[in-house]
């Protein structure tokens, strides 16, 4: 159980086009979404926190207008980079958190990543 | 401050040697600390939590409040431990895990 689809897992497109990714949780409802980015053999960096049908709380840093993020329902939460650019390439990580995640085993269940290439 | 440091980037062992992948943190309450792993193109996956004190794939790790540590250990390691760890740890009640830098375990044969 527990299971984080992320889609699409890889992408690849042209400077200046937007770019949406899809996570969703399968068999359980998450109240929360996280987003990461990744740099190559480096940590997750948190980009966003993202709460059912509210607006996403963005890290320091983090510029939202770039990272457009939605969480509409108790299952999908979505990134879009808008206009992006070769140095907005990464891998981008969600996860999502159960509304009890404290009688979970785990806090948060990550989904397989999305690697944005930017040409 | 809340951090969670894990001072080695990479660590190459032979097979069958004993590992201790490092991790401190730093957090004012009590904390909740985990261990994930991430293999090559895989998703990042829970290896350990502080609270069950079990031991996943021979990995242990124990929670040392005096030394805010929290190393994982295997005493024999196998190739098909090589992989990302990254170290965790569960930020008060908002649910955000603050990674440490990760460590890559190499294990030769």
């Amino acid at each position: 159980g527990a299971v984080v689809s992320q889609h699409p897992s890889w992408v690849i497109c042209k400077s200046g086009t937007s770019v949406k990714i899809e996570c969703r949780s399968l068999d359980f409802q998450a109240t929360t979404m996280f987003w990461y980015r990744q740099f190559p053999k480096q940590s997750l960096m948190l980009m966003a926190t993202s709460n059912e049908g509210s607006k996403a709380t963005y890290e320091q840093g983090v510029e939202k207008d770039k990272f457009l993020i939605n969480h509409a329902s108790l299952t999908l939460s979505t990134l879009t980079v808008t206009s992006a650019h070769p140095e907005d390439s990464s891998f981008y990580i969600c996860s999502a958190r159960q509304k009890f995640f404290r009688n979970s085993n785990q806090p948060q269940h990550f989904g397989d990543g999305t690697r944005l290439s930017i040409l | 401050a809340q951090r969670v440091t894990q001072p080695e980037k990479l660590l190459s062992v032979f097979k069958g040697a004993p590992v201790e992948l490092k991790c401190n943190y730093s957090y004012s309450g009590s904390p909740e600390l985990f261990w994930y792993v991430q293999y090559s193109r895989q998703r990042l996956q829970l290896l350990l939590r502080h609270i069950s004190r079990e031991s996943i794939k021979g990995f242990t790790a124990d929670l040392n409040k005096g030394e805010t540590s929290f190393h994982l250990k295997k005493p024999f390691a196998q190739e098909e431990d090589s992989a990302m760890y990254y170290c965790a740890l569960l930020s008060g009640n908002t649910g955000k895990l603050i990674f440490g830098q990760g460590t890559t375990l190499q294990v030769k044969p």
